[in-house]
């Protein structure tokens, strides 16, 4: 069974372009998290979805963020117009199904760095 | 908003001894508390969950107690090894409100030394 993927694990992009992120969570699980974690910093909610909802969204910054979880397909997290202080490791985490509060499985990560 | 505070210095022990890590909440007791483990370069390991209800969990060398009287939570690894180096992690979920993000702590780094 195979662990949540992210990709690309490295990412490096100028500023004013766009950063595209990628999660597949693990086969089963239906819940998908986002999470930052800048140098030195303890991990920073972000964003919480379900295929094809955005359920919460209150860790998100207002602005060039975006997320995404379609039917088909991985989930998405989207960058526009990079900064350099959007330089930091992208973690995405997912969890099964069902009421109860689960523990998360988390991905390798995706680095960004703006330059 | 739910505050969490982990030492932020290095925890620095001898093999074979038991290191005990302290996570202190502030704000309202959570349903679940959780440990994760990373290391350098990679994503968060889950490692252990605890309820309110619950006062210690035990996990092989591993164990966990929550005193939601003090808002705190202590991480014990006994018998520690080497290879038991890392940085560890506190998390509180708010499920219990509708809300299934964890918030972190930043963490405790542990060195065990052979």
């Amino acid at each position: 069974n195979a662990g949540v993927m992210q990709n690309p694990r490295h990412l490096v992009r100028r500023r004013g372009q766009e950063a595209r992120l990628r999660c597949s969570p693990m086969k089963g699980h239906s819940h998908v998290y986002w999470y930052r974690q800048l140098p030195e910093e303890g991990l920073k909610f972000m964003v919480y979805l379900q295929k094809e909802n955005i359920i919460d969204e209150s860790g998100m910054p207002k602005e060039r963020f975006s997320a995404e979880f379609p039917k088909e397909g991985p989930s998405i997290l989207r960058i526009q117009q990079v900064v350099r202080g959007d330089s930091a490791a992208y973690f995405c985490a997912s969890s099964p199904p069902g009421g109860a509060s689960y523990e998360q499985y988390f991905g390798p990560g995706t680095r960004l760095t703006v330059t | 908003s739910q505050k969490i505070e982990q030492n932020s210095e290095a925890l620095n022990i001898q093999e074979g001894k038991t290191a005990t890590l302290t996570c202190n909440y502030t704000n309202y007791s959570p349903a679940y508390l959780q440990w994760y483990r990373q290391d350098p370069g990679r994503g968060p390991v889950f490692l252990l969950l605890i309820r309110e209800n619950e006062k210690e969990k035990r996990k092989e060398r591993l164990k966990v107690t929550f005193d939601t009287t003090l808002k705190q939570s202590l991480f014990h690894i006994t018998a520690s090894q080497p290879a038991d180096s890392a940085t560890y992690l506190c998390a509180l979920d708010q499920w219990d409100t509708g809300r299934r993000a964890l918030t972190f702590g930043s963490g405790t780094r542990l060195q065990v030394q052979p």
